[in-house]
């Protein structure tokens, strides 16, 4: 996954609750971008960030705040989890606004 | 926004067979069209891609098509392999000189591609 990683691969949040998935990369990609993959549906933007101390809401940012204090990390945070945010979601770098790779993504389930 | 419509949802083709899948778009200003392959339990893949300035691209067994007057891109996969089975994908973005707009994809709903022995 071209240098992508993200963490934890799974998790279960009670409603109410916050955490934060963990995306690093190792490519030096100045872009990076966090999707929500809902089941069989395409993948939808939640934020991105076109550098460290960057950041800009996608199509679907409501429920999630992000950072970028480095290149290589970003984190997406999710506050007062709702069960509208359970999904898979994956976590894409890329040197520029082109070609995306992407990571193995996260399974989140909010009960 | 941008609007991305893929079909067909489900596609099964024989081993040996090809498969085509196509997509529409709403945004004229769209100029970036990557394809991604997505197996299971696993993220997408970028397989091809294609530019608003070429009409076509190949790759090997894979092929992507665009019609800019029209706003469609099609993926053509030939001599297709039971590995080729996977959801594909198509999306669009709008790429601006100095790189604006940051390469923000809109996907399409996948498309469920298996391929018989």
């Amino acid at each position: 996954n071209a240098g992508v990683t993200q963490t934890p691969k799974f998790r279960i949040l009670k409603i109410g609750q916050s955490m934060t998935l963990q995306c690093t990369q190792d490519m030096n990609h100045n872009y990076m971008y966090w999707y929500r993959q809902d089941p069989g549906m395409g993948l939808k933007l939640i934020y991105y960030s076109v550098g460290a101390g960057i950041t800009d809401k996608g199509e679907v940012p409501n429920g999630y705040n992000v950072s970028r204090s480095t290149t290589e990390d970003f984190p997406l945070r999710l506050e007062l989890a709702a069960p509208s945010q359970t999904s898979v979601y994956f976590c894409a770098g890329g040197q520029g606004p082109y070609e995306q790779y992407f990571g193995p993504g996260t399974r989140l389930t909010v009960t | 926004g941008e609007n991305v419509e893929q079909h067909p949802s489900t596609l099964s083709v024989q081993e040996g067979d090809s498969a085509v899948i196509k997509c529409t778009y709403s945004d004229s200003a769209s100029n970036y069209f990557p394809w991604y392959k997505q197996e299971l339990g696993k993220g997408p893949q970028l397989i091809i891609d294609i530019r608003s300035n070429v009409g076509e691209k190949k790759d090997q067994r894979i092929a992507v098509t665009l019609n800019k007057t029209a706003k469609h891109f099609s993926l053509h996969i030939t001599e297709t392999q039971p590995e080729d089975s996977a959801v594909y994908f198509c999306a669009a973005s709008k790429v601006g000189a100095g790189g604006t707009s940051y390469g923000k994809l809109t996907f399409g709903q996948g498309t469920i591609l298996t391929v018989h022995p």
